[in-house]
């Protein structure tokens, strides 16, 4: 496609219930970026991939939290047993990789209450 | 440990100039991204910065110092539209990229 796509774009989860969000890169991309942002921060580095091997996955907040990218393209972000504190808006980015620009999704809001 | 430090908010005047600073510590460094970032959108390039000096591109420029750390981001003829965060990102020597927290421009009329 044309640009990073996520979906969905808003999530209503209940406590506990586990989620799963979608991002569809820009097709040739190899690197490919979730970030968690909060209200009037910054985007907070969760995991990167590098086609379909996740090379860094230190951001993570929890085991709760899962990411693959099985085939190198689509990956999705899961999180199991959401908690309040997960309510976020989840971005995704992807790039060329190496030090080119990275194009970002609208990413996915999350809420759980 | 690595770290990104902006101004949280500024206020300037449609048609007049702003600078937003932005110093940087990484692990390594490989350059240096300045995003925009309208209420609810996703971040969008503006400039990217490895050498020292000044790039511009159009109303918007950007400076960088590897020697110090430092870099800057310069908005001209301000217009209503430029309101919005700019986000500050060093890419250290992982080509990770460490963002600062944004710093929220109110245009003023």
């Amino acid at each position: 496609g044309a640009g990073v796509s996520q979906s969905p774009r808003y999530k209503v989860a209940k406590r506990g219930q586990d989620v799963a969000l979608r991002c569809d890169p820009i097709s040739g991309h190899v690197s490919l970026f979730w970030y968690q942002q909060a209200l009037g921060q910054g985007p907070e580095f969760l995991t990167y991939f590098q086609n379909e091997a996740q090379l860094d996955k230190s951001g993570l907040p929890s085991d709760r939290f899962f990411a693959e990218r099985p085939e190198g393209s689509v990956s999705t972000l899961k999180i199991q047993r959401t908690q309040q504190e997960d309510s976020a808006v989840y971005l995704c980015a992807s790039s060329f990789g190496g030090n080119t620009e990275a194009f970002f999704g609208q990413g996915t809001r999350l809420t759980v209450v | 440990g690595q770290n990104i430090d902006q101004p949280t908010e500024m206020t300037a005047t449609e048609g007049a100039i702003v600078q937003i600073n932005c110093t940087y510590q990484t692990s390594g460094f490989n350059g240096l991204f300045w995003y925009q970032q309208h209420a609810g959108e996703a971040p969008t390039f503006l400039s990217y910065n490895v050498l020292d000096g000044l790039e511009e591109k159009g109303r918007f420029s950007s400076f960088l110092s590897r020697s110090k750390g430092y870099s800057y981001l310069l908005l001209k003829e301000l217009q209503m539209k430029d309101s919005a965060s700019y986000l500050c990102a060093a890419t250290d020597s992982n080509y990770q990229l460490i963002w600062g927290a944004g710093t929220k421009l109110i245009i003023k009329p």
